[in-house]
């Protein structure tokens, strides 16, 4: 069974366009993240949801847009992609409170050209 | 100056040997993250912890929060732990805030 799944796995598009990523997790947490990981590989948290209400919001541009429609769903929407957004967008879950481990999905490679 | 510092950034070794990644931060947390991310890309999380140690089989973690310093082990390496290995430390409000990594190569 899939605790955290993603997708697409794999998406290319052209600048400009929009498009989605699709989060689901299969674990009962109530806390759900969406993280970057740049070509350098470095990781960096852009938004966390519990209970469907958005807690963190780091500064990310405001073409990302995170919908929430129950809390086993994270997906997050990109609206007029540009280049400096291709990246591996990695989504998780975990329960709320004490330090709880986080769950990763397989990530999302989205390349923009 | 990122708030979590990792060394090495990269290291490579022969099978068998004992590894040691460390991880140094600069903020006050409540828990230490350490992750692995193997070639494929996935990432798994390898220990959870806010004091003292943890085991499981061949890694070992450590934590000193008044060093704000935790460290990662792995006795009798493996090829198959060749991955890269990520600290990341949580604050109050949950977020995670992650090291750059160290790239670990398992020579057989």
């Amino acid at each position: 069974d899939t605790a955290v799944s993603q997708t697409p796995k794999y998406l290319v598009t052209q600048m400009g366009n929009d498009k989605s990523i699709k989060c689901e997790q299969n674990l009962g947490h109530d806390t759900m993240y969406w993280y970057k990981q740049d070509s350098k590989k470095f990781l960096k948290i852009m938004f966390s949801y519990n209970n469907k209400e958005l807690i963190i919001n780091e500064t990310v541009p405001n073409r990302f847009s995170p919908k929430s429609p129950d809390k086993a769903h994270l997906n997050l929407h990109i609206n007029s992609l540009e280049l400096g957004d291709s990246a591996v967008y990695f989504c998780a879950s975990s329960h709320t409170g004490l330090p709880y481990e986080q769950y990763f999905g397989p990530g999302t490679r989205l390349t923009v050209t | 100056k990122n708030e979590v510092e990792q060394s090495p950034q990269n290291l490579t070794a022969q099978e068998g040997e004992f590894i040691t990644i460390n991880c140094s931060y600069s903020v006050g947390i409540s828990a230490l993250h350490w992750l692995q991310q193997h070639p494929g890309g996935g990432i798994v999380s390898l220990f959870m912890l806010s004091s003292g140690k943890k085991k499981h089989g061949r890694l070992i973690a450590t934590i000193n929060i008044q060093e704000k310093h935790s460290s990662l082990h792995i006795t009798a390496s493996h090829p198959r732990d060749s991955a890269v290995y990520i600290c990341a430390v949580r604050s109050g409000n949950e977020k995670l805030t992650f090291g750059t990594g160290t790239r670990l190569t398992i020579i057989p």
